[in-house]
């Protein structure tokens, strides 16, 4: 099994929808983040946790808000989907601490179109 | 908005060269990292240069780092078809609780 999982890995939605995006990790990494990828942009932070009580707006947060449920689940939501949210989404993890402290961990990526 | 800038954009070579890509940025950082993309899949961490580091080296990569320029260069040696992937750079400040930043990369294509 994967360290980090995110489901769907493809999602296909319509303008107004509203979309969950949903990531675990086996890693037990206390720190989790969203990031956006489109072509040529590279990679976006959208939100990060430091732990279960920690929520933090990246770059790019508006249109989304995210929920930590737990220290190995990270939701990202898109309230009210458009168009230009289309892109892939990757969830990543690091340690806090120790010799991997920011060294990141991505899941598999969640391929998200809005029609 | 990005911190590192990756150059050049697109990088082909044949197999068996080497390929070099640079990555600038612009404060001051507590290490820089290393990343690598296969088409459309999660990226995969390569390596980890601090601040005090001038060079370090994994096997078949080689990472320099000038911060009096703000500029790392990666190195891949003896280039393979897979190592053909996107390659970012993404650095991590000094104040250690600010995510890393990355940069939009530089696809390299190895043609066997």
């Amino acid at each position: 099994d994967a360290d980090v999982t995110q489901t769907p890995r493809n999602r296909i939605t319509k303008t107004g929808k509203r979309i969950m995006l949903e990531c675990s990790q086996t890693k037990g990494h206390d720190r989790m983040y969203w990031y956006r990828q489109d072509p040529g942009l590279g990679l976006r932070l959208i939100y990060y946790s430091f732990d279960v009580k920690d929520i933090n707006k990246g770059e790019i947060s508006d249109g989304y808000s995210v929920s930590r449920q737990a220290q190995a689940k990270f939701s990202l939501s898109l309230e009210s989907a458009i168009p230009n949210q289309t892109a892939l989404y990757f969830c990543a993890t690091s340690p806090t601490l120790g010799a991997g402290a920011n060294v990141l961990t991505f899941g598999a990526g969640s391929r998200l179109t809005v029609l | 908005s990005q911190q590192g800038e990756e150059d050049p954009q697109a990088l082909s070579i044949q197999e068996g060269e080497n390929a070099t890509m640079n990555c600038s940025y612009k404060t001051s950082i507590n290490n820089l990292q290393w990343y690598r993309q296969n088409s459309g899949r999660g990226l995969v961490h390569l390596i980890l240069i601090r601040s005090n580091e001038r060079e370090k080296h994994s096997g078949r990569l080689r990472v320099t780092l000038d911060t009096s320029k703000k500029s790392s260069s990666l190195l891949i040696t003896a280039s393979r078809a897979a190592d053909t992937a996107s390659y970012f750079c993404a650095t991590g400040v000094i104040s250690g609780n600010t995510p890393l930043v990355f940069g939009k990369g530089t696809r390299l294509s190895v043609i066997a």
